[in-house]
């Protein structure tokens, strides 16, 4: 059974214009929720993460929102550029635990 | 600085045989994870050291799968009787420590059984 629920396998976005990926979960322990970006044949490399106790953070281009009511959260980039295009994880994480459950995967093209 | 490595980056070995996987984590984090990737699929939690010691072994599979990291830093996986079905890339990540800290993943070493 899949805790960490990633419905899109892939989402494809021109350039310059937002990217909007999308993460369900549905374990109510998670309290913490962090968003991976991996190119081929390297490891998963952390874009940004959230606590429960917030429902916005935002790094630069990297957005990711949460909303706890719906167990869902979301990443957002704007602009998308080419370097985006990757495979994004979601992943959550309980506070007594200590590893990473992890979706299914986004890949995400970015066209120039 | 360096980041964490694993050799080697891809092994082959035939059904029955023994493998062992190493994981060099970042100089001086605390906790060290193995993860295992199948095509397709997310990285799926194996186990994970605070120290020498295994925290969480919850996600290993089976007892042909152990793991150690006798003095803190450098861990090995080993994996006896491989069968096919092990057939994944193997994924090392070291942090801090556990909780809030960020995962650091290394390149991960792909293992074919055959």
């Amino acid at each position: 059974d899949q805790q960490v629920k990633q419905n899109s396998p892939s989402l494809s976005v021109q350039e310059g214009r937002i990217s909007i990926l999308n993460c369900d979960y549905t374990n109510s322990m998670f309290d913490y929720f962090l968003w991976y970006k991996k190119y081929p044949a390297e490891g998963p490399t952390f874009l940004i993460s959230i606590s429960s106790i917030k429902d916005k953070n935002e790094d630069g281009r990297f957005t990711v929102f949460l909303n706890k009511s719906a167990k869902h959260l979301s990443l957002h980039i704007v602009p998308s550029q080419p370097g985006d295009s990757a495979v994004y994880f979601c992943a959550a994480s309980e506070r007594s635990q200590g590893n990473l459950i992890f979706g299914k995967g986004t890949k995400l093209s970015v066209k120039p | 600085g360096a980041g964490v490595s694993q050799t080697p980056s891809n092994k082959v070995t035939e059904k029955g045989k023994y493998v062992e996987l190493r994981c060099d984590p970042i100089s001086g984090h605390t906790a060290l994870y193995w993860y295992r990737q199948s095509l397709g699929q997310g990285p799926e939690f194996l186990i994970y050291f605070q120290g020498t010691g295994a925290a969480d072994d919850s996600g290993l599979p089976n007892d042909r799968f152990f793991a150690v990291r006798p003095e803190g830093s450098v861990s090995t996986l080993k994996i006896q009787r491989t069968e096919r079905g092990d057939s994944a890339v193997y994924l090392c990540a070291s942090s801090l420590g556990t909780g809030r800290n960020e995962q650091f993943f290394g390149p991960g070493t792909r293992l074919t059984v055959l």
